[in-house]
């Protein structure tokens, strides 16, 4: 099977745009979850998606939002970007919600100036 | 809310030497994971440990999990160079929501 897909791969933004990630699941795996890796902050989860629903959501503002679609597909979209929004957005899908490994995507390096 | 804390966070060893990395955690979990993460790239899965389970292995890896300490330790066995990454756990309660410690960054030297 193939892995998860994240794309675009790279992306360099400035301050107050928005941006639109995208995750591919591997086949069959129905939920979809969110991470920032950032130096300072480490991995912090963002949410995650389940039969189309946002079942969990990370203590990030607004701004930050998803969705998830039929094919469980997932994307997230960041809008009024600030400089502390830079980091690798990593992407990871299972099975089935609760208990299970995650399989995480290349993620998406995200530099805004 | 609950977070993995590994212990050291910096592991400098040669080739063929056993490398061992600990994690604490202060709430009650599901399960208890591992990562490796080359370079800044995407995660790779190592081992998952249940709760209920005390000990698992995998391979060169062996994991271990004290919920009565909140603790688990993983254990590289005969390391390689191919093994120089960072490694994290991270805590489940049983809803997908990983809490990732800091992780440990381990260099093998050849």
């Amino acid at each position: 099977k193939a892995g998860v897909t994240q794309t675009p791969r790279y992306l360099i933004k400035t301050r107050g745009q928005q941006v639109t990630l995208s995750c591919s699941p591997i086949s069959g795996h129905r939920s979809v979850s969110w991470y920032q890796q950032t130096p300072g902050q480490g991995l912090q989860f963002l949410f995650e998606y389940f039969s189309e629903t946002q079942r969990n959501k990370g203590n990030f503002p607004g701004r930050f939002s998803g969705r998830q679609f039929s094919n469980s597909r997932s994307e997230m979209n960041v809008s009024t970007l600030e400089l502390g929004d830079s980091a690798l957005y990593l992407c990871a899908s299972s099975p089935d919600t609760g208990s299970y490994e995650q399989y995480f995507g290349p993620g998406t390096r995200l530099t805004v100036t | 809310s609950q977070q993995g804390e590994e212990d050291p966070q910096a592991l400098s060893i040669q080739e063929g030497e056993n490398a061992t990395m600990n994690c604490s955690y202060k709430t009650s979990i599901n399960n208890l994971q591992w990562y490796r993460q080359n370079s800044g790239r995407g995660l790779v899965h190592l081992i998952l440990i249940r709760s209920n389970e005390r000990e698992k292995h995998s391979g060169r890896l062996r994991v271990t999990l004290d919920t009565s300490k909140k603790s688990s330790s993983l254990l590289i066995t005969a390391s390689r160079a191919a093994d120089t990454a960072s490694y994290f756990c991270a805590t489940d309660k049983g809803n997908n929501r990983l809490a990732f410690g800091k992780g440990n960054q381990v260099v093998v030297i050849p």
